[in-house]
């Protein structure tokens, strides 16, 4: 699977867009892009995926780049719960037994 | 939303003794889990791939002998470290794959045991 590179970390004001970016340069056409995140001494959170098109749902939003060699996840309003670290990972499909493996990620800081 | 139970939250248990996690699909079936151990500061890290109804195949540097891993059902994987040593203090974590659905995202975490040996 392809290696990811995401800042150490990142302060937000509350209320305001957090955009997180995650470089993955050598990604390969058939990897998708995830995004968790992991709130203190809780198991990873299931953010959104994408391919290559820009995905939003009631989390977040996925903007990828045309090329696929970056992306960013975009909380659109953050609130103090949103403190936590994410996780940007480049996974094929799980059919084929690729895993999930968890970078360092970027620890987010949403402060009031 | 699926969702991953595990018991127990925490445990703390005596050097030399073994501890049995458990990890449950509550409302899915799951053909394969994952287990994960995260140190204090660090990112998780994969340890064991289980199937059900087959053994489990480990990452490199995880001892198959010391951390038993049993996937006898669809909904339930168990870890079982034995011989507990406190440098196996941790926080682990299981997830599961629903069998289910054949997308690119079905893998679902459990909360997490905190493991404290003295």
């Amino acid at each position: 699977d392809a290696k990811t590179t995401q800042p150490t970390s990142m302060d937000c004001a509350e209320g305001r867009a957090a955009n997180l970016p995650c470089n993955h340069s050598t990604i390969s056409g058939n990897e998708y892009v995830y995004w968790y995140r992991q709130i203190h001494s809780q198991g990873p959170q299931y953010i959104i995926h994408g391919l290559k098109n820009n995905e939003t749902n009631e989390m977040a939003s996925l903007i990828i780049t045309e090329d696929r060699k970056s992306s960013t996840l975009i909380l659109p309003h953050a609130t103090l719960r949103d403190t936590a670290v994410y996780y940007c990972i480049v996974r094929g499909h799980m059919e084929y037994g690729n895993k999930l493996v968890f970078g360092a990620g970027t620890i987010l800081r949403v402060k009031s | 939303g699926a969702v991953v139970s595990q018991h127990p939250s925490r445990v703390i248990c005596k050097s030399g003794t073994s501890v049995k996690i458990e990890c449950r699909s509550l409302d899915f079936q799951a053909t394969t889990m994952f287990w994960y151990r995260q140190f204090p500061k660090q990112s998780l890290m994969l340890m064991a791939t289980s199937n059900e109804g087959s053994k489990a195949t480990y990452e490199q540097g995880v001892e198959k002998d010391k951390f038993l891993i049993n996937h006898a059902s669809l909904t339930l994987s168990t870890l079982t470290v034995t011989s507990a040593h406190p440098e196996d203090s941790s926080f682990y974590i299981c997830s599961a794959r629903d069998s289910g659905i054949s997308t690119p995202y079905e893998q679902y975490f459990g909360p997490g045991t905190r493991l404290t040996v003295t």
